[in-house]
């Protein structure tokens, strides 16, 4: 079955460095690809997606490519924040055609930024 | 768009005891999804309404578990004779639609926890 591996967390940054998270899969087919972030307290929320071979997905300073021959999707940003301490999840879903998009999950990396 | 809200955020039973789970979600969002997460690990899928139709399940929804969402709006999630290994987050997502090639936002609920003494 389909499936997600992302790197053990918790990871720990100061301020303005350079993030990386690791993120490989495993799926038939084409699926989708997803960074959901999940802030302290609140609920998952996308980050970024990319759907085919080759797309980035960007959003606030992040960004990941999809690429098939790797099949990975590594999550960087530039120069992180405090704020953007939080736990981010890895996901696919299959494009089927037939109208099934659930999720697969990774289990998630902590990253924590201190000032 | 208020989001989605789920009820309550906390539940703690004991062994054996019935409970049931609400969630609303955006109003226009035909789709709406339940997910289970334990600790240290990410949510797992464990059924899919579009509408009011149950359109798929998991078979991690064992037969204890029923969901329903009638009149396509709100859903409830029930558990019955929980047991101890019940015992985790239980998301609620829900979606409008999915773009041609996939790739479907979900937006999500806080959960709700559920202890199972």
């Amino acid at each position: 079955g389909d499936s997600v591996t992302q790197m053990e967390g918790p990871v720990t940054l100061s301020e303005e460095a350079f993030l990386t998270i690791n993120c490989t899969y495993t799926a038939t087919g084409y699926p989708s690809l997803f960074w959901y972030v999940q802030y302290p307290g609140e609920g998952l929320q996308l980050l970024l997606k990319a759907t085919k071979a080759d797309d980035k997905g960007s959003n606030k300073g992040f960004e990941a490519t999809y690429r098939k021959e790797t099949t990975s999707f590594h999550l960087e940003k530039g120069s992180v924040q405090v704020s953007d301490s939080a736990v981010y999840f890895c996901a696919l879903s299959p494009y089927s055609g037939a109208g099934s998009y659930q999720l697969t999950f990774g289990k998630g990396t902590k990253l924590s930024v201190i000032p | 768009d208020t989001g989605v809200s789920q009820d309550p955020r906390h539940k703690i039973t004991k062994r054996g005891q019935n409970v049931t789970f609400r969630c609303d979600p955006i109003s226009e969002h035909n789709r709406l999804y339940w997910y289970r997460q334990t600790l240290g690990q990410g949510p797992e899928f464990l059924t899919y309404f579009q509408n009011e139709a149950q359109l798929e399940k998991s078979r991690l929804l064992s037969d204890r578990f029923s969901a329903e969402r009638p009149k396509g709006s709100f859903s409830t999630l029930e558990i019955q004779r929980t047991e101890q290994g019940d015992s985790a987050m239980y998301l609620c997502a829900s979606s409008f639609r999915a773009d041609l090639g996939g790739g479907e936002k979900l937006f999500f609920g806080s959960g709700t926890q559920l202890s199972v003494l």
